[in-house]
Parts: C-alpha cells; structure tokens; sequence
C-alpha cells in the first residue's frame, strides 16, 4: 500500500518570506514523488519530481523540494513566496516498481498575503 | 497548458442517468489515467488504460467504466449516478514504454470535467 500526510490543511506567510509544504510518505518500494498545484476550478500543474539522485529536486517557479529517506518526507520549499504562489498543492506518491497508480494527499492551501 | 483535452467541463446529471467522459492524450502519450476529486480532497485513482485496456483500478464500483481508442483517447462512463459521484473528474496522459514497467514521469492533467449529481 502506499499513501501521502500532508499534516497542515493551510499555510499562510507574508509575500518575500519563505514558503514550507510538508509532505510525508509511506510506499512499499522505491518511492517516486511528484508535487503538484492546482488553482481554483483549474486541473493540476505539476512543480518537480523526484525519482533517484540528488537528494534535492528544483522545479517550476522557483520550487524545490528535499527528499529525506530516514524522515520518509518530502518537503516543497520557495525561499521567497508570492503572492501568486497562493493555490492548492498536492503531494503524490508512486511505487516505483508499480505505474498504475499515482496516491495524493488532502492538499494544502498556501495564502501568501501582500 | 498540457495538450490534455477533456469534454465537457461542465455537467449537470440526475441521480440514476449515466454519464460519458471524454478526454485527449497530449500527443504522444500511450497512456490514460483517470481521477475523481471530491470537493476538499485530493485526486483517488480510478483506472488507467494502456493499449486498450485496463491496466489498474482503484476501489471503485463496476458501474465506473472506461475506454481507450487506437488513438489513445479515452472515456469515462459512471452508470446509475448516485449523489457521492459529484465531483470533478481528471483525466491524466503519460507514456508508457513497452510491457516493462519503465515509466518513471510525471502526469500531464487536463482541467477536468465537474459533474453535479442531484
């Protein structure tokens, strides 16, 4: 079975300040994990992946995200958010050894106020 | 944008009609992935198609069915609509390489389609 915690259903921050996403995983095999953003009434974009390598993935936008295998987390991280960051995020997991199936959490809605 | 094409955006049923959805792969993806979000959470897989077929399901009911052309398009049917089926419904393209599992990108989503059962 494989399944994704995102703990927090909101995030607020200030415009120019940093922006944290957590995100923690739980996958049988070798996991590959993906993030994504959805803004209102709109499908999913997607940020960054991380499949093997570097322990830190850059994505669209300014994101990056740092794979911790001991912590089975997968935080998104933006060093300085915008105001146009604000959305929907969605962290996703897949076994890497199964295709079929892409398992998302519950989201979070990050507010970046001016 | 995706190149992920889905019809129509929106759809008003009642309970017990059934409903078909219709999506286009971004050019050169084999393979269809479809989703159901419920309002306030996220994505749950239904089924993916790959070659015509099904190629994995999610837990939901027989009366949730699908199929994919030789152009690799794809429909969703949902028969006897109940409440609960209200939701907008993603479609997702990728491509699969071969019989061996050796796809390790991303899915590329379309905007979906939000079907209101009443």
């Amino acid at each position: 079975a494989q399944s994704v915690a995102q703990p927090e259903d909101q995030v607020n921050v200030a415009e120019g300040n940093p922006l944290t996403v957590k995100c923690t995983y739980s996958v049988s095999g070798n996991p590959y994990l993906f993030w994504y953003v959805q803004y209102p009434n709109r499908g999913l974009q997607f940020l960054l992946k991380y499949i093997t390598g570097d322990n830190l993935v850059k994505g669209s936008y300014g994101f990056e995200a740092e794979f911790n295998k001991s912590q089975t987390s997968f935080h998104l991280k933006k060093p300085s958010a915008l105001v146009s960051d604000s959305a929907l995020y969605f962290c996703a997991v897949r076994d890497g050894g199964n295709d079929y199936k892409l398992s998302f959490g519950a989201g979070t809605t990050v507010t970046v106020r001016a | 944008e995706t190149g992920v094409t889905q019809s129509p955006t929106h759809l008003i049923k009642t309970r017990g009609q059934q409903v078909t959805l219709r999506c286009s792969s971004q050019s050169g993806h084999n393979t269809v992935s479809w989703y159901q979000q419920a309002l306030g959470q996220g994505p749950q897989f239904i089924f993916q198609y790959y070659r015509e077929e099904e190629n994995g399901r999610g837990n939901f009911p027989p009366r949730f069915s699908g199929l994919q052309f030789p152009n690799y398009s794809s429909e969703l049917n949902v028969n006897a609509l109940e409440l609960d089926d209200s939701a907008l419904y993603l479609c997702a393209s990728s491509l699969r390489q071969g019989a061996r599992i050796t796809n390790t990108g991303e899915l590329f989503f379309g905007e979906g389609s939000r079907l209101t059962v009443l």
